[in-house]
């Protein structure tokens, strides 16, 4: 199976500041990575998917980048609703796996 | 608008089955795929497995395969998971989801059903 290894577990961010979320996958995963916000208490919400790819309706704050086996999600401007857990997914074979997700609060 | 509507909370003593539901409106399931996660309490995400209701061809993760079956029923626009054997550490909310552009990447999500299992 290919584990994705995400990082930090937790961060927060003052409004405004520019935020990274990054993952590592064990092996190359051809850009099929995905990434998901899950607000307190919902549903997870794709974001981003073939690594760069802004969802439909998502705002251009959020953008993802990377290859390999590297991957970041970057919000440029952390506004309070951003405020929630990201988890970043490959899709580049099964099993389907997932980072275990960042906690991103407001400072 | 997509939507897809899951079935309520269940609550499960050990060894019994549940099995959950999960309607979809406004995008005809045979034209995507339907993966279920789950996510125990305070964790992340786990991917079960997922069902091509065109054909009712499943994938599973390994640890899933005797623990969850996936059915859909394109009649009613509808999937099912159903759970066996629960153990306590079943307990968790379950999410459907769908995938439409491309087959690994959910882009609807349902709102989750919770699964307890106690005694």
């Amino acid at each position: 199976d290919i584990q994705m290894t995400q990082s930090p577990a937790s961060l927060s961010a003052s409004l405004g500041e520019a935020v990274s979320i990054e993952c590592l996958a064990s092996e190359g995963i051809s850009n099929d990575l995905a990434w998901y916000q899950q607000k307190s208490g919902k549903s997870p919400q794709l974001l981003i998917y073939a690594a760069s790819r802004l969802q439909d309706g998502v705002p251009s704050r959020f953008s993802g980048s990377g290859s390999g086996t590297r991957y970041s999600l970057k919000i440029s401007g952390m506004q309070p609703e951003d405020e929630a857990d990201y988890f970043c997914q490959q899709n580049y074979k099964y099993p389907l796996t997932f980072g275990s997700g960042t906690k991103l609060e407001i400072k | 608008e997509v939507q897809l509507q899951q079935s309520g909370a269940e609550l499960g003593k050990p060894g019994t089955s549940v099995r959950l539901s999960c309607k979809v409106s406004g995008y005809n399931i045979k034209s995507a795929y339907i993966h279920w996660v789950n996510q125990r309490p305070g964790k992340g995400l786990e991917w079960i497995g997922r069902i091509d209701p065109a054909n009712g061809n499943t994938i599973y993760a390994e640890k899933f395969k005797t623990k969850a079956t996936l059915t859909a029923d394109p009649s009613s626009n509808t999937a099912y998971m159903q759970l066996s054997q629960l153990k306590s550490d079943d307990t968790a909310i379950f999410f459907c989801t769908m995938a439409v552009d491309f087959p690994g990447v959910m882009d609807a999500w349902g709102q989750g059903a919770s699964v307890t299992v106690s005694s």
